[in-house]
């Protein structure tokens, strides 16, 4: 049972490049979550859906885009990237109160 | 946005000692949380308290819900190496139809052995 799992683990892009984060859960769970958290902060909702064809914005969506085809996956892009948005990214899924988040994937826009 | 202050920022103690942390809030919230971030991994849920005043433990933890709502604390006891990590508080407020998380800034936590 893998939970949640995010790809890849690891990237450095380009100002201005694109590239889409993976998230998928094998829990069954309706609600999932796009985190980012910054050094010595907390973490910051980007995104969530709570369900199938359903997203809403989080406390800061700009520079993000997500879809939810499917319960299982739910993909965070990013357009045009900016160094602002060097971070590591959390997906999570569960109810707010019980989340269960993946291992992360640690973003570098140069 | 709504913020938390999450404190102390970090703290560096011997193998054995107990620890406490300790997070408030201007506002009020109906869940406190405690999750625990090991390096390059996700936060793990330790605690969950749901209403003002319970105390609730988890082995050598123990958080509280504070009485006024609007802070919570966590303590452990005896601390072993393995307890190293960021512990992370978060508010939440759960209404029907409606739910925000605000998390904190984070514990960094390191005990020497």
């Amino acid at each position: 049972n893998a939970g949640v799992t995010q790809t890849p683990k690891f990237r450095i892009l380009k100002i201005g490049q694109s590239m889409t984060l993976q998230c998928a859960q094998d829990m069954n769970h309706n609600y999932m979550y796009w985190y980012r958290q910054d050094p010595g902060m907390g973490l910051k909702l980007i995104y969530y859906s709570v369900g199938a064809g359903i997203t809403d914005k989080g406390e800061v969506p700009n520079g993000y885009n997500v879809s939810r085809s499917t319960t299982e996956d739910f993909p965070l892009r990013l357009e045009l990237a900016a160094p602002s948005q060097t971070s590591v990214y959390f997906c999570a899924t569960g109810r707010a109160e019980k989340l269960f988040f993946g291992s992360g994937t640690q973003l570098s826009v140069l | 946005g709504q913020q938390l202050n999450q404190s102390p920022q970090s703290m560096f103690i011997q193998e054995g000692e107990d620890v406490s942390m300790n997070c408030t809030s201007s506002s009020i919230f109906n869940t406190w949380l405690w999750y625990k971030q090991e390096p390059g991994e996700g936060p793990v849920l330790l605690i969950a308290l749901y209403k003002a005043g319970e105390l609730t433990s988890n082995g050598r933890l123990t958080a509280q819900f504070g009485i006024t709502r609007k802070d919570s604390f966590l303590n452990i006891s005896a601390s072993i190496p393995s307890d190293v990590g960021i512990y992370f508080c978060a508010g939440g407020l759960f209404v029907v139809g409606s739910e925000k998380l605000v998390f904190g800034k984070g514990t960094k936590l390191t005990v020497n052995p």
